[in-house]
Formats: structure tokens, C-alpha cells, sequence
């Protein structure tokens, strides 16, 4: 199906651990990015890319590094995973002439 | 100060009455607004989409916004528990592409 697809849905994962979130969108829209969600705070943004090869740092960016090799995949991984990583992390795409459709989270827990 | 505020309820309404969600924002570059919604683990989804000042309506919805006082209005006529989700404002400095800017969300429960 058409659309934008996260993986893993569930993680728990321990603190000091790379762990690396995938993103992957159907459509080839220019725009992607990374936002979390947590009580209290809404979605904030990490990173931002606007083509291959191009990102830029959001709202939140320590800890997370990202990378847009091809146009349709733009995995966030993080580092060393801290507690307060834990959150529920939302990818997003964006054509020049569409808003922008999210895909369903992935809910990380870092123990 | 957060860019865009939204105060996060949780509203709770019995079927058929009119509710009001409010955002506030700070930044007069903010020059698109939207209003999405999220049902419960699920992502956001756009549901209004407006350009500088003035009033949408779609169905039951109509977005509304006062760019002189930086405020951010979304009314659902006839609420129905269907609409139980939890409701985010946003907004960016230029067309779609650009970084989107949310509120914290207010949660929404009505009643039947």
C-alpha cells in the first residue's frame, strides 16, 4: 500500500544502546521528518530534510543523528539511548504541493 | 515560551454539543495553520488547512484564525463520539514543505 511506513511499532531497549528507527514513504515526497510526542509537549521536532543528502536540526536534536541517502527512507538512530529518549517518535512526508501525512509512531522505551 | 500554545484539556462533552479548541501563537511569521487529529495510538492526520486570517468550514469543522491577536480557533458543530481523539494545532512560516510547529494537543472525549 501506498503511504508511509515505521518500523519497529514497539522498542525497548537499554540505556547506552544504539537503536535505530526506520521511516520509508511510497510516494517520493521531498520533505521528510522526525518529530516525538510527549505528554505535556505535543510533537516536537528532531530533524528535518528536504531532499536526499539535505537535513537540517529541528527543535530537539541532541542525541539523534539521521541520514537521507535515497529520497525515500530516512531512518533517526540514536546514539547512546538515554531515559528520557523514551517517547513515541513520528515520521512525516511532504510533497511541494501536499501537506504532510504521518506515519503510525514508533512507541520507544528506554529502561 | 513555547511558539504555540494549546491548552491540553482533557474536554470532555456530551454528544451534540459545540466545542471550541483554542491555540495561541507568538510568532507573526506563522503565515499557515492547521488543525490535525489523532485518535489513540494512531498518527496525526490533517484535518483543516488555512492561509492567513479568516474562517473554513468543512462539514462540522470550521477553522478560524485571527492573525491581530495571533489566535487559533477550531469548532466542532454536533459532536458526535466519533470525534474523540485528541486535537493538535500547528503552524509554518511558508507553504507545504515547511517545518510544522504544534501545540501540545488537547483530548477531546464526548459522550454519548
Amino acid at each position: 500500500d501506498a503511504g508511509i511506513t515505521q518500523s519497529p511499532r514497539y522498542k525497548i531497549t537499554e540505556t547506552g544502546r544504539q537503536v535505530t528507527l526506520m521511516c520509508h514513504q511510497t510516494w517520493s515526497h521531498s520533505y521528510m521528518f522526525w518529530y516525538r510526542q510527549d505528554l505535556g509537549h505535543g510533537l516536537r521536532l528532531i530533524y528535518y530534510s528536504a531532499a536526499a543528502d539535505i537535513t537540517d536540526k529541528g527543535e530537539v536534536p541532541d542525541g539523534y543523528v539521521v541520514s537521507r541517502s535515497k529520497t525515500e527512507n530516512f531512518p533517526l538512530t540514536l546514539e547512546s539511548a538515554t531515559r528520557s529518549q523514551t517517547s513515541v517518535y513520528f515520521c512525516a512526508a511532504a510533497g511541494a504541493n501536499t501537506e504532510a501525512f504521518f506515519g503510525q509512531g514508533t512507541r520507544l522505551t528506554v529502561v | 515560551q513555547k511558539e504555540v500554545e494549546q491548552d491540553p484539556g482533557p474536554l470532555s462533552v456530551p454528544e451534540g454539543a459545540i466545542v471550541s479548541l483554542n491555540c495561541t501563537y507568538s510568532n507573526s511569521a506563522f503565515q499557515y495553520f492547521m488543525w490535525y487529529r489523532q485518535y489513540s495510538r494512531k498518527g496525526p492526520e490533517l484535518l483543516m488547512y488555512t492561509y492567513s486570517s479568516g474562517n473554513k468550514e468543512d462539514g462540522r469543522f470550521t477553522a478560524q484564525v485571527d492573525k491581530s491577536s495571533k489566535y487559533i480557533s477550531l469548532f466542532i458543530r454536533d459532536s458526535q463520539p466519533s470525534d474523540s481523539a485528541t486535537y493538535l494545532c500547528a503552524t509554518q512560516k511558508g507553504e507545504y514543505g515547511n517545518k510544522l510547529v504544534f501545540g501540545a494537543g488537547t483530548i477531546l472525549r464526548v459522550k454519548s
